[in-house]
């Protein structure tokens, strides 16, 4: 298996413009979350869906953030407007429930550089 | 509501040194218990996970971790680190619970081997 798969690994972006991240889990899983990962704030949950429903997305931090998930293989997160607070490093992580495994298996991440 | 607490953001240890990494956690009742390690510009990998039956659970790279009911413990050991065991380890719970996958994150150790 591939793992999961992010795009872009680096984005370098002017405040403003609008931002989108992409995500294909492993296929089979049922879970997928996106995570941010800054030094000041480490590693914060953003969204989760389940069977590509978004279950919980309290940690999204203000509307300029959503993301969807329209099939199984495939999820975005987009910013817009961007902002130079938004730099952090993006991941996508991926689950399945089947079997109990229940651990989150995790994507190479996207570095987001708003200047 | 579940919590994680890892003591020490920072641990140094020489090569072939005990390396003993902490994890405590908060959660009414015994969560399923992972490790994971991050190495500079990657995502997250799992080291080792505990959801039930023997408390000393083994990983790989030789890691190892027991998890201790009455301490609320889970942690990481390994007898003699190596150079290459140095990186950022998360600690990490899910509950038991059928609410969801949602897993709570530690706030990180980095590890350094000294030479």
């Amino acid at each position: 298996d591939a793992g999961v798969i992010q795009s872009p690994r680096h984005e370098v972006t002017e405040m403003g413009q609008e931002v989108t991240l992409r995500c294909k889990p492993i296929s089979g899983h049922d879970y997928l979350f996106w995570y941010r990962q800054t030094m000041m704030r480490g590693l914060e949950l953003l969204i989760y869906f389940n069977n590509n429903v978004p279950i919980d997305d309290s940690g999204m931090p203000e509307d300029r953030f959503s993301a969807k998930m329209p099939n199984a293989s495939f999820s975005t997160l987009k910013i817009q407007p961007s902002e130079p607070r938004d730099s952090a490093v993006y991941f996508c992580a991926s689950s399945s429930t089947t079997g109990r495994s229940y651990e989150q298996y995790f994507g190479p991440g996207t570095r987001l550089t708003v200047t | 509501a579940q919590s994680v607490t890892q003591l020490g953001s920072h641990v140094s240890v020489s090569e072939g040194a005990l390396v003993l990494l902490r994890c405590n956690y908060s959660s009414s009742v015994p969560p399923y218990l992972f490790w994971y390690v991050q190495y500079p510009n990657q995502g997250l990998q799992l080291l080792l996970k505990y959801t039930t039956g023997a408390t000393l659970v083994k990983g790989i790279n030789g890691f190892e971790a027991e998890f201790k009911k009455s301490e609320t413990s889970f942690h990481l050991t390994k007898p003699s680190a190596h150079m290459s065991d140095a990186a950022e380890y998360f600690c990490a719970v899910r509950s038991t619970m059928n609410t969801g996958n949602q897993f709570y994150f530690g706030t990180g150790t980095s590890l350094t081997v000294i030479p």
